[in-house]
């Protein structure tokens, strides 16, 4: 049974750059996308984007401008990178498993969620 | 981007009694090649992620207890829970992944009457 498992920055300032990063256990990075999402009390559940076996990526446009998702098939660890947070990016961060070979499927399963907060 | 708007907003129901969680689609999410909908439902209790309950609309996650149960299509999508029990209460989403980006429902609060 795959799991994730999530960790990286929880306390930011604003302008500075937010990093998380999810492995997987249980299975490999290969075959599937993998996802990250976020949730915050304003906007609810947000995808943010995702990244395939290959490293192919797909992004939300309305973070595309801010937003690095990377892989380490070696690690069988996957990234995320957002740049130049602001208050509003304060959220529970998650990781997700996408589908297999094909870009648009369900989420499961999911990490166990990060809270980050971003503060002056 | 598609909308999932779902209501109500919050819902309390007795133990036992039937609960229904609706989702409506600014568009179809109905694939006319493979006559699927591109919908799935989550259940989310607190400081917990998400968890797959029902994907392609109606079709339910493997270990899901069967009184959880989806329909519809289109553009009109429901989520019944049967019969409820103190462990349902949690906030409950629809997904649209017929298109990128993917969206989400503003989530549905099923409470304990």
């Amino acid at each position: 049974q795959v799991q994730l498992q999530q960790w990286g920055t929880r306390l930011l300032k604003p302008s500075e750059t937010l990093s998380l990063t999810c492995a997987v256990f249980g299975g490999s990075l290969s075959d599937y996308y993998w996802s990250w999402i976020r949730q915050s009390p304003g906007k609810g559940l947000e995808w943010i984007g995702e990244i395939n076996h290959s490293g192919s990526t797909n992004y939300n446009p309305s973070l595309k401008t801010r937003v690095t998702i990377s892989l380490d098939t070696s690690r069988n660890q996957f990234s995320l990178k957002l740049y130049s947070v602001t208050a509003a990016d304060t959220a529970v961060y998650f990781c997700a498993r996408g589908g297999m070979w094909i870009q648009l499927n369900w989420f499961d399963p999911w990490g166990q969620g990060t809270l980050v907060t971003v503060s002056s | 981007d598609i909308v999932m708007t779902q209501s109500p907003d919050s819902l309390a129901v007795s133990l036992g009694e039937r609960a229904t969680i609706n989702c409506k689609s600014s568009q179809s999410v109905l694939y006319s090649s493979n006559n699927k909908n591109y919908v799935a439902w989550y259940q989310q209790k607190p400081g917990q992620p998400p968890k797959l309950l029902i994907y392609w609309a109606s079709t339910r996650e493997s270990g899901v207890p069967d009184r959880f149960s989806g329909s519809g299509s289109g553009t009109d999508f429901t989520l019944t829970v049967s019969s409820l029990q103190a462990e349902d209460v949690a906030v409950y989403y629809c997904h649209q992944y017929y298109s990128s980006p993917n969206t989400f429902g503003q989530g549905t609060k099923l409470e304990i009457k």
